[in-house]
């Protein structure tokens, strides 16, 4: 059975500085994987996804994400934060063509100035 | 603005209560979907309606009724919950009931049940 796990419930960080949110998924078929974003009182956010072809995906709002098959990983990145990156980030995984979004606990990413 | 309504976007209700939360999309989706997010666990996938259709269930509980009367509208009738059922509930839709497409959230009813 398919299952997301985010490690970091809670990321603090400052301004200007690098972050990644990690994700792990289990599947032992081939996977669809996404990050959404929700900020404060808002619905979710696709930020960026995974289908096929190369591993590296760039998403919205500078974030970007690396499939890495071997590590069943797909972790958020983004090289210089804002206060405005302040929210809530769920990663999900889709198994093959069906119609289950898998998501994980949420990593809440807090920018500090 | 993500296409996708959810109203009301608060609602305190009884145990004893009848209510129903609305979800409208106008995006042209032929799929939509109920989640429940309750704080410190993972987004439950709740119900999906393909083409008005359900397909899936994930062993909701009875006291929660879905309606899909067309492809822009998803209702969720609430009768008789528990304190536990106080969550976010986020609805969504996508192109097709194939989560490989985007899927757009509306902002949620936060439900309260006292």
């Amino acid at each position: 059975a398919q299952s997301v796990t985010q490690l970091d419930s809670q990321v603090p960080v400052f301004e200007e500085a690098p972050v990644e949110l990690r994700c792990n998924y289990s599947s032992s078929v081939s996977v669809y994987l996404f990050w959404y974003v929700q900020y404060p009182n808002q619905g979710l956010q696709l930020l960026l996804k995974y289908l096929s072809g190369s591993t590296l995906v760039k998403g919205i709002n500078g974030f970007e994400a690396e499939f890495n098959k071997s590590q069943t990983s797909f972790h958020l990145r983004k090289p210089s934060v804002h206060i405005s990156d302040t929210a809530e980030y769920f990663c999900a995984v889709s198994e093959g063509d069906t119609d289950k979004l898998i998501f994980g606990t949420g990593t809440r990413l807090q920018v500090f100035p | 603005e993500t296409g996708v309504t959810q109203t009301p976007r608060h609602l305190v209700m009884g145990m004893t209560n009848k209510k129903s939360l609305k979800c409208e999309q106008h995006l042209g989706h032929n799929a939509m979907y109920w989640y429940k997010q309750s704080a410190k666990k993972p987004l439950e996938l709740m119900f999906v309606y393909s083409l008005e259709e359900r397909v899936e269930n994930n062993s909701v509980p009875s006291r929660f009724s879905p309606e899909c009367p067309n492809s822009s509208h998803l209702f969720l009738h609430l009768h008789t919950l528990q304190p536990e059922d106080s969550a976010l509930y986020l609805c969504a839709s996508s192109q097709v009931a194939r989560m490989n497409t985007e899927a757009f959230f509306g902002q949620g009813t936060r439900l309260t049940v006292v």
